[in-house]
């Protein structure tokens, strides 16, 4: 059963403290690996789109890779504006998304 | 460029109400999608459309009703609403994937919805 798994559930930093959430995924004929950030009351925001893996993506302070089981969003000297909750997504060989429950980022002043 | 707008932004029903959600897309994407949100559970995919006129049950339909009459528009209808069916529906729309891959998914604010 395809399958996408995120963590941790929560995740809280000081201000500059860098680290990264992971995502895990078990999707037969990947076709994508996608990321997004979600604000409170929000719809999610596309950040990300990963093919293959070894691939990186960067945007900003966020740089998101691929790897065969997982993908990482590594947050380097974070800002208090980078907090959200950030989903990942895979799309299998029937193109529809397998969502995670999400990794909540709170980043403290 | 107003991307994916939905109506309406909030909603209370009472149990056995029905009710219409719009979501309307101005990118004229083929794909739509309805989804909803739970507390602690990833985005659920209830409908979703490949094209106008053509509609397909996700993984959690029952209970709600699609039409796409227009390709810019999706219709997500609750015929007799249960407590159950509280959430935060999404509205998604992405473009025709033409290369083999998959294309970004664009969503809309959500509809907050209590069923009391």
């Amino acid at each position: 059963e395809d399958q996408v798994t995120q963590s941790p559930e929560a995740l809280r930093l000081q201000e500059g403290e860098s680290s990264s959430l992971n995502c895990s995924y078990t999707v037969s004929g990947l076709r994508g690996l996608f990321w997004y950030r979600q604000d409170p009351g929000k719809g999610p925001e596309f950040l990300f789109t990963l093919y293959s893996a070894g691939e990186e993506k960067e945007k900003e302070r966020l740089k998101a890779t691929l790897t065969k089981k997982e993908s990482f969003l590594h947050i380097t000297a974070p800002k208090p504006e980078d907090s959200a909750t950030y989903l990942c997504a895979a799309s299998g060989s029937n193109y529809q998304l397998i969502w995670g429950a999400g990794t909540k980022l709170i980043i403290k002043p | 460029n107003a991307g994916v707008t939905q109506t309406p932004k909030f909603r209370v029903l009472k149990t056995g109400q029905s009710m219409t959600l719009l979501c309307a897309q101005d990118m004229n994407h083929e794909y739509m999608y309805w989804y909803r949100q739970d507390p602690g559970m990833g985005l659920r995919l209830i409908h979703y459309s490949v094209g106008e006129g053509t509609t397909a049950k996700g993984e959690v339909p029952d209970g709600y009703n699609v039409s796409r009459l227009k390709k810019q528009n999706f219709l997500l209808g609750l015929e007799s609403a249960a407590p159950s069916q509280t959430s935060v529906y999404f509205c998604a729309s992405r473009d025709l994937d033409g290369r083999g891959y998959s294309y970004e998914q664009y969503f809309g604010p959500g509809t907050r919805l209590t069923v009391t």
